[in-house]
């Protein structure tokens, strides 16, 4: 299986931050790579499919960047309503796919 | 818009059986491949079964396979999973998801229907 690792585990930031959450493949996989938010209670959103393709309705302070086997999101100026996890996500084996573990984005 | 509501969880002993549903709306459903991915309480995602379109084709992980068992009825525009054997680590939120069109991720996902095992 392909093993996605994602850094930091948390993340404190402050309002009007930007930031930059890592996911590293075990493996190449091209850029069949896709991120989601999760805010507390709800469910997972997509935000980011192939590395770098927006997605209508998502803000466009988020953005993806990378291929093979290193991927960032990047958010440009936090706002109140980003904090919560973010997971990554490949497509490269599906329907094998794997998730990260997650990055917590929260309020310092 | 599109909607997806799960429902059947609860609570169930060591070794038992649940059935889940999935009733979508807002799309044509039999045109999309549909997955349940679940979510353990320590927040990890894992997708445990997936299906095409037509119900022909399936798919899952070594961790459920030979216990769990995805379906879908297009004419009432619904997924099911039928899970037996239920062990304590099945314990999970399980959701409801829709693969896009032309791109593997997961479009949209359901509000999730909770699931227990317990001895």
């Amino acid at each position: 299986d392909i093993v996605l690792t994602q850094s930091p585990a948390t993340l404190s930031v402050t309002p009007g931050d930007s930031v930059s959450l890592s996911c590293r493949a075990s493996q190449s996989i091209s850029n069949n790579l896709h991120w989601y938010q999760q805010k507390s209670h709800e469910s997972p959103r997509l935000l980011i499919k192939y590395a770098s393709q927006s997605i209508s309705g998502i803000p466009s302070r988020f953005s993806g960047s990378g291929s093979g086997t290193d991927f960032t999101l990047s958010i440009n100026s936090v706002e109140t309503e980003d904090f919560g996890m973010y997971f990554c996500q490949q497509s490269n084996s599906w329907p094998q796919l794997t998730f990260g573990a997650g990055t917590k984005l929260e309020l310092k | 818009d599109v909607k997806l509501v799960e429902s059947g969880g609860g609570l169930v002993k060591l070794g038992g059986s649940l059935k889940l549903s999935c009733a979508a709306s807002g799309f044509t459903f039999s045109s999309y491949y549909m997955s349940w991915v679940r979510q353990t309480p320590e927040k990890r995602l894992e997708l445990v079964a997936a299906i095409n379109s037509n119900g022909g084709s399936t798919y899952y992980p070594d961790t459920v396979k030979g216990r769990f068992t995805i379906s879908r009825d297009n004419a009432k525009n619904t997924l099911y999973l039928q899970m037996s054997s239920l062990k304590s680590e099945d314990t999970a939120l399980y959701y409801c998801a829709k693969r896009g069109m032309t791109f593997y991720a997961m479009d949209y996902w359901g509000q999730g229907t909770s699931v227990t095992v317990s001895s």
